[in-house]
């Protein structure tokens, strides 16, 4: 079946400006995952939504960052204010149990 | 907080011999993942372990958990070049199940 799905893959943007990336899980997953891959950083949590219970926002770096879940399916993170420093590979993952299904990736970067 | 790390860092080993990984955690906690990333690639999941002792194998990858000492082990058994990736580890807790990643081994097999 699918997988889950993120776009746009690549996103170039500059200083200043908001972004907003986008993933799809897998159909009938109700937790989703929101993390980032820098070279600097490693692999971090950003936020974490399960079903219809308030997400779990400890991992966001800072108020510019936010996300939501429609539906309990899509969600949107939204970068206000891009610094270079949020240039990275955003992965967002997906699980209907304990095994969390990562899709490609969104690889930011701000000039 | 949660720290969780991986040696070696780099690991460059010929076809057809052993090694292994170590992950070290620093609190307690539910379950244990082992996660492969190829280059430009998302992370695939291999192994997800959940009680101490537990041990799981795939292929030339076996991976256990001793959750007493807060280690798990992933041991490559004859390597060949396809399991040339980057291997993390990753701690998470029952209920929630946000991910602490390690640093990640950087694995290259060598004809």
């Amino acid at each position: 079946g699918a997988g889950v799905s993120q776009s746009p893959s690549n996103k170039v943007t500059e200083k200043g400006k908001d972004v907003e990336l986008r993933c799809d899980p897998i159909s009938g997953h109700t937790a989703l995952y929101w993390y980032r891959q820098s070279l600097g950083q490693g692999l971090e949590f950003l936020i974490y939504f399960q079903g219809n219970s308030a997400p779990d926002k400890s991992g966001l770096p800072s108020d510019r960052f936010s996300a939501e879940r429609t539906g309990g399916s899509v969600s949107t993170l939204t970068i206000q204010r891009t610094q270079q420093e949020d240039s990275a590979v955003y992965l967002c993952a997906s699980s209907f149990d304990e095994t969390q299904y990562f899709g490609p990736g969104t690889r930011l970067l701000v000039l | 907080e949660l720290k969780v790390e991986q040696n070696p860092l780099f690991l460059s080993m010929q076809e057809g011999k052993n090694y292994t990984i170590y992950c070290n955690y620093s609190t307690t906690s539910d379950r244990l993942y082992w996660y492969r990333q190829d280059p430009g690639k998302s992370l695939e999941s291999l192994f997800v372990l959940l009680s101490n002792g537990a041990v799981k194998q795939e292929g030339r990858l076996m991976a256990s958990l001793d959750t007493k000492a807060r280690l798990s082990t992933l041991h490559i058994t004859a390597a060949v070049h396809d399991l040339s990736a980057t291997y993390f580890c990753a701690v998470g807790n029952f209920g929630n199940e946000k991910l602490t990643f390690g640093t990640g081994t950087r694995l290259t097999i060598i004809p």
